[in-house]
């Protein structure tokens, strides 16, 4: 069975630049998370939603960052204007069902903002 | 004080040892916890749920203590593949929107 499917798997870009990173969340899941995760703050929850509704968002950094969920099989983070502190490790997960059920994640995104 | 708090280690563990390490949080109104390991640059995956009244998974045993708050992992029997990062999760539940909280991890190391 797929997993959730992030891309790109790398991106490297310049600041100033937008940044978008996608996800694919499994099939029928119905909760979707984007985490970023770096050294100093470890993982932490930028935004979530359920059947593709943005539910707390309170972990989104600045209006620099942007999340969206068209549809049920895919998701995008946006990053416009991009910082070098935006530089992370960007994760997706989705779950089925409530919060007694585990989270999938993706393998991650790795930003780099030179 | 952060909500969720993990010693980050490493825990340098003899092969064959037990290892045992705690999650402590902030908020009584937690309801759900659970365990990922992380391996270097790879993502997070559950390793297993914690229910009030403790249970196991084979060499790894999760703990409750709500009077106290904190979570604890222990982990039987080392292998060298259990050599990882260690997250707990945290979820609150709301009626707005659950809260859900990862523990920085605590990176355990198993040597020969």
């Amino acid at each position: 069975d797929a997993g959730v499917i992030q891309s790109p798997r790398h991106e490297v870009t310049e600041m100033g630049q937008e940044v978008t990173l996608r996800c694919k969340p499994i099939s029928g899941h119905d909760y979707l998370f984007w985490y970023r995760q770096t050294m100093m703050r470890g993982l932490e929850l930028l935004i979530y939603f359920n059947n593709n509704v943005p539910i707390d968002d309170s972990g989104m950094p600045e209006d620099r960052f942007s999340a969206k969920m068209p549809n049920a099989s895919f998701s995008t983070l946006k990053i416009q204007p991009s910082e070098p502190r935006d530089s992370a490790v960007y994760f997706c997960a989705s779950r089925l069902g409530g919060v007694d059920q585990p989270q999938h994640f993706g393998d991650g995104t790795r930003l780099s903002i030179l | 004080r952060k909500e969720v708090e993990q010693d980050p280690g490493p825990f340098n563990v003899p092969e064959g040892a037990t290892v045992a390490f705690n999650c402590t949080y902030s908020n009584s109104a937690s309801q759900s916890f659970f365990w990922y390991r992380q391996d270097c640059r790879k993502e997070p995956k559950l390793l297993m749920s914690v229910y009030s009244s403790g249970n196991e998974d084979g060499r790894f045993t999760a703990q409750l203590n709500r009077a106290s708050q904190y979570i604890s992992l222990l982990i039987r029997d080392s292998k060298l593949s259990d050599s990882a990062t260690y997250l707990c999760v945290v979820i609150i539940i709301k009626a707005a929107g659950n809260k859900l909280t990862f523990g920085g991890g605590t990176r355990v190391l198993v040597k020969p």
